[in-house]
């Protein structure tokens, strides 16, 4: 069964600093997606990444930088520099591709804070 | 580009009563998923329509279904509500369905409470 693990539950952090939020996750499969996105308060869900397994190259945009390493099952998110505008809860998720369509998996979110 | 749009936005039900909610895909995309969102549970998955066929179902009980027309558009109806049924249901629409999972665009929900 998969799995999707965020253990931090919440991160208050002042602005300007880098802030990590880690994601571990759980799959028998070898073709899966990895994803995280963003939920203001107003409650929809923003799409930030996307990445299948067999991509381990580590991306960059802009603040947001993410580090996936399949040998730890880890897909990480740093966000460098954060703003108030950052503050929000993140959530990592896991898609078993080949059949599992849109069917994802979400982690249990982590509350960022970040204080003027 | 319109997004997902989702109706009502709030709600407030009694026990037993039924429910239906609605949500508009982006224009061109044949794929929607719903998702319940509580405190407790966090964000699970309910079902997911392509091409007005259900594809996928999560682990909830007959009393929450849904269907998708033509037009893509999406409903979902719960029967017989009960009071662990409070949460904020999110729907999430994609271009594509099956091998690839593509990215998911999600609605800012219908927030059900019942009483």
């Amino acid at each position: 069964a998969q799995k999707v693990t965020q253990a931090q539950t919440e991160i208050s952090v002042v602005e300007k600093e880098d802030v990590t939020l880690d994601c571990v996750y759980e799959t028998r499969d070898t073709t899966y997606y990895l994803f995280w996105y963003k939920q203001p308060p107003s409650g929809e869900l923003v799409f930030l990444i996307r990445r299948n397994s067999f991509d381990e190259q580590n991306e960059i945009s802009g603040r947001y930088s993410w580090n996936f390493q399949k040998s730890t099952s880890s897909f990480n998110f740093t966000i460098t520099a954060s703003q108030v505008v950052d503050s929000a809860v993140y959530f990592c998720a896991l898609s078993e591709g080949k059949t599992s369509g849109s069917r994802l998996t979400f982690g249990e979110g982590t509350q960022l804070t970040v204080n003027p | 580009k319109a997004g997902v749009t989702q109706t009502p936005r709030y709600l407030i039900k009694t026990r037993g009563q039924q429910v239906t909610l609605s949500c508009s895909p982006i224009s061109g995309h044949r794929s929607v998923s719903w998702y319940q969102q509580t405190p407790g549970q966090g964000l699970q998955f309910l079902f997911e329509y392509f091409s007005e066929t259900q594809r996928n179902k999560g682990n909830f009980p007959g009393r929450f279904s849904g269907r998708q027309f033509s037009n893509s558009r999406s409903e979902m109806n719960v029967s017989t509500l009960e009071l662990g049924d409070s949460a904020l249901y999110l729907c999430a629409s994609s271009i594509t369905s099956g091998r690839y999972t593509g990215e998911l665009f999600f609605g800012e929900g219908s927030r059900l409470t019942v009483l």
